[in-house]
């Protein structure tokens, strides 16, 4: 059965710091991962696309890494803000019948 | 460019009334994506509309819930009768097509349901 798992489930962080978000994933065949950002009341939007061959991509202060021979990703968030507070979801697309599989997200709130 | 639209953004209803949630995808984009999402959770999909057809309801309550895309643009998903349990955000997501390279979801602001 495919699945998405991440961690942590909650993190509270000061402003300014940096942090990293978990996704390990038994989907099969693998086509890509992407993470969505999810702010409250919102819908998820994507942040970034890792593929089969990308190690680290960036998107201004978020990083994101994919190890496909250990099945985990990780999304970096540098120097955090205030508006990084959301939800982060990892979503895993399967090249069999181009199915999703959703994590249940990181939820990840920054204070000042 | 439009996003993707839904309506009502909230809805209160007590238990064993009917609701109906409408979305409007982004113009040309062929699939339509319902799915549910449960407070600290991620999204668990519905059903997927390729065009005005159905590829995968798989996950749907049928006995309550039903959705309809007739002219394969804007959808609408149904809950009769809604139970307690069915207290939830849906989310419209829709993108160019499901076989595309990339597969990104474009994902409207969702509808709130709140059954007492």
């Amino acid at each position: 059965k495919n699945q998405v798992e991440q961690s942590p489930q909650s993190l509270i962080i000061l402003e300014g710091k940096n942090c990293t978000l978990q996704c390990n994933y038994t989907v099969s065949p693998f086509s890509n991962l992407r993470w969505y950002k999810q702010d409250t009341g919102r819908g998820p939007v994507s942040l970034t696309i890792m593929t089969f061959s990308e190690n680290t991509k960036s998107n201004g202060r978020y990083t994101a890494t994919l190890d496909a021979d250990t099945k985990q990703s990780s999304l970096h968030i540098t120097a955090s803000q205030l508006s990084d507070s959301a939800s982060y979801i990892c979503v895993v697309r399967s090249n069999a019948g181009n199915m999703l599989t959703f994590g249940g997200g990181t939820r990840l709130m920054v204070k000042p | 460019e439009a996003g993707v639209v839904q309506s009502p953004r909230y809805k209160i209803i007590e238990k064993k009334q009917p609701v109906a949630f409408w979305c409007n995808p982004i113009s040309g984009h062929n699939t339509l994506y319902w799915y549910l999402q449960n407070l600290g959770q991620g999204p668990e999909l519905l059903i997927r509309y390729e065009n005005e057809e159905a590829v995968d309801d798989s996950q749907l309550p049928k006995d309550r819930f039903s959705a309809e895309r007739l002219k394969g643009v804007d959808s609408t998903l149904k809950i009769q009768p809604a139970e307690l349990g069915d207290s939830a955000v849906y989310l419209c997501a829709s993108s160019p097509y499901s076989g595309g390279a990339t597969g990104e979801l474009f994902f409207g602001e969702g509808s709130r349901l709140t059954v007492l």
